[in-house]
């Protein structure tokens, strides 16, 4: 069973401060990786995705992928409390679309005023 | 479309009645994936078609699902027999030929079981 593991939260952040989300993955051969928000009521949306180890960033959002440890995170820089949400990680276990993507359960966080 | 286009958005049927939800996929997009959110819960993986083909069915919860995927684009999600279980939003979500695998979604089909 490929596995995806994030912890369920609630994660509090003061507004302006860093936000850390994390997520863990079973699947060594995983090949690409996705972070989407999840507003309440609303469907998921993509906002990075990341392939290569290392770090990748996009305005306040940076991805980071540890391929040996399995893991990556997503950290929000200068938190809004528009960021209150859900953060859903999900993985691609072969990059070549023939499994199916696996979601984590999500990560509920609040930025606190 | 310019996104993914699910129909309908919501469903209010009885126990016991069959429905059906559609999704309209991306135009282009080969790969297009069916999932369930309970009220409150994580997505829960249905079915996966890329192209007219479903290579995982693994988390259709009983006979009771089935789905279809005609032409290469929309599809179908059938439920027979509804219980009050099934109660949840569908999510339909669609993406390009690998490797750009990146999945965008729908606004869902809430259905409710009464």
């Amino acid at each position: 069973q490929k596995e995806v593991e994030q912890n369920s939260g609630p994660l509090s952040v003061p507004e302006g401060a860093i936000a850390s989300l994390n997520c863990t993955y079973s699947d060594r051969g995983s090949q690409s990786f996705f972070w989407y928000r999840q507003y309440s009521g609303k469907s998921p949306e993509l906002i990075m995705f990341i392939y290569s180890n290392g770090d990748k960033e996009d305005g306040r959002f940076t991805a980071q992928l540890n391929r040996a440890s399995q893991y990556i995170s997503l950290l929000i820089r200068d938190s809004k409390l528009s960021d209150s949400a859900t953060y859903l990680c999900a993985v691609d276990p072969t990059g070549f679309g023939n499994e199916k993507l696996t979601f984590g359960t999500g990560t509920r966080l609040t930025i606190i005023p | 479309g310019a996104g993914v286009s699910q129909s309908p958005s919501n469903k209010v049927t009885e126990k016991g009645k069959d429905v059906e939800l559609r999704c309209d996929p991306i135009s282009g997009h080969t790969a297009l994936y069916w999932y369930r959110q309970s009220l409150g819960q994580g997505l829960e993986f249905l079915i996966y078609f890329q192209g007219n083909s479903a290579p995982d069915k693994s988390g259709l919860p009983s006979d009771r699902f089935s789905a279809e995927r005609t032409g290469g684009s929309v599809s179908t999600l059938t439920i027979q027999r509804t219980q009050q279980e099934d109660s949840a939003v569908y999510l339909c979500a669609s993406s390009l030929a690998p490797p750009n695998t990146e999945a965008f979604f729908g606004q869902g089909t809430r259905l409710t079981v009464v």
